[in-house]
């Protein structure tokens, strides 16, 4: 669901290290995928997009990974640098009119 | 995203005043949205518009207005702004039912 409270779930990575972001959506029948990263008072920002008849998508510094078979989706950022702070969400698209947005991970950078 | 572009981006109104938030998009896109984000929720969808003649209702509609003037403009009425209505609110374009480009937001505060 969308509305998971007031209290987004943190990850906090060294400065360098690899970061893993998860989003479990909710609908078998979804077939597109997207990462969003939102910096603070910033719109949302595209990343990176995978379609469900592939497992793995490459960009710069991310990587997507879709499991269809438990609903899980991934975001990996390499070498996490401090620009990276943000909050990130994954968005599903059912087949429909419209995006189902995820409520978001917030990213810490630690120096 | 510069291509979308949202005005004002902060905006203070009191309770019973009606207002509006203006969207413009050089994207050439067809499909326009308009959503809301609270602390820690995800984004919520008022309204979408498929063209200038199609404009429907999202999931939290109530109180709100859209109109779809042109293509590259969708505006958004509050009719009679109330305190729960403080968010921020932001425009979204799409070619079909892809990737949302959103723009940088309006922050509104209701007294």
């Amino acid at each position: 669901g969308e509305n998971v409270g007031l209290h987004l779930p943190t990850l906090s990575v060294q400065e360098g290290d690899n970061s893993i972001i998860n989003c479990a959506y909710s609908n078998s029948a979804s077939d597109y995928f997207i990462w969003y990263k939102q910096e603070s008072g910033k719109g949302p920002q595209f990343i990176i997009d995978i379609r469900s008849n592939m497992d793995k998508r490459q960009g710069q510094r991310v990587t997507v990974l879709l499991n269809k078979t438990v609903k899980h989706l991934s975001l990996q950022i390499a070498a996490t640098q401090p620009g990276d702070s943000a909050v990130y969400f994954c968005a599903e698209n059912p087949g429909s009119y419209k995006l189902i947005f995820g409520s978001g991970t917030r990213l810490l950078v630690r120096p | 995203d510069a291509d979308v572009t949202q005005t004002p981006r902060n905006r203070i109104t009191k309770t019973g005043k009606r207002i509006m938030l203006e969207c413009s998009q050089t994207k050439g896109h067809d499909r326009m949205y308009w959503y809301r984000q609270d602390p820690g929720l995800g984004l919520r969808l008022i309204y979408y518009s498929f063209d200038v003649k199609d404009i429907n209702k999202g999931e939290i509609s109530d109180g709100y207005s859209v109109s779809r003037q042109a293509q590259a403009k969708f505006s958004l009425s509050l009719e009679s702004a109330i305190p729960n209505q403080t968010a921020l609110y932001f425009c979204a374009t799409s070619v079909g039912g892809e990737t949302q480009y959103f723009g940088p937001g309006t922050r509104l505060l209701v007294l």
